[in-house]
């Protein structure tokens, strides 16, 4: 069965270091989604790409980073992580821009000290 | 300004009551789509409808029923005979065509409470 998987499930990091968020999908979707959710925000939107090379800035991008070298993988990048930074991330990716659904990676926990 | 409000913060009821969950919307668009998520306890996010601004038609699958009123800007989520797998925090999320982006806007999320 097609799915979306995201690791690590967990992770505590120091303020200042770099951190990789990873995600995989295996719908052979083009569009895939970086959302970070956190009490009282729901989930708001980090990055996008709708395909290999392309990526997009959402409203919460900054010390964000993302790359797109292949179909299935979308990694996320704490340049240089901060406390405001600790949340819960996940991953989504979908078949089309507007019309369908997205579906969602099981998340990741992340703890900056 | 594309927003979608979930006034409930909580719900609480007792197994085998009926819940509505409010979800308002604001888009200038004329072509969107709204959806609802559920989150159990597991914490990830699960699909559960799709509902395109041309298709005001109320929608029912098994216990959870749909109900979208654009003269209100409302899609309100019934679910008729609660039961505590039920217990979840639900999210409506709005996504505009002419954003061009497929992003999803989403409420603040309403966390329901079914106790035995």
């Amino acid at each position: 069965d097609a799915e979306i998987t995201q690791s690590p499930r967990h992770k505590i990091t120091e303020t200042g270091r770099q951190v990789t968020l990873a995600c995989h999908q295996t719908w052979n979707h083009n569009n895939m989604f970086w959302y970070r959710q956190d009490l009282g925000h729901g989930l708001r939107l980090i990055h996008y790409s709708y395909g290999v090379q392309d990526t997009n800035k959402g409203e919460v991008s900054d010390g964000y980073s993302v790359s797109r070298s292949n179909t299935e993988d979308l990694p996320l990048t704490l340049e240089s992580a901060a406390s405001s930074q600790t949340s819960v991330y996940f991953c989504a990716s979908s078949e089309s821009t507007q019309s369908y659904e997205q579906y969602f990676g099981p998340g990741t926990r992340l703890t900056v000290t | 300004a594309q927003k979608v409000t979930q006034a409930q913060t909580e719900i609480s009821v007792v197994e085998k009551e009926d819940v509505t969950l409010d979800c308002v919307y604001e888009t200038r668009d004329t072509t969107y789509y709204l959806f609802w998520y559920k989150q159990p306890p597991s914490g990830e996010l699960v699909f559960l409808i799709r509902r395109n601004s041309f298709d005001e038609q109320n929608e029912i699958s098994g216990r959870y029923s749909w109900n979208f009123q654009k003269s209100t800007s409302s899609f309100n989520f019934t679910i008729t005979a609660s039961q505590v797998v039920d217990s979840a925090v639900y999210f409506c999320a709005l996504s505009e065509v002419s954003s061009n982006t497929g992003k999803l806007i989403f409420g603040q999320g309403t966390t329901l409470q079914v106790k035995p």
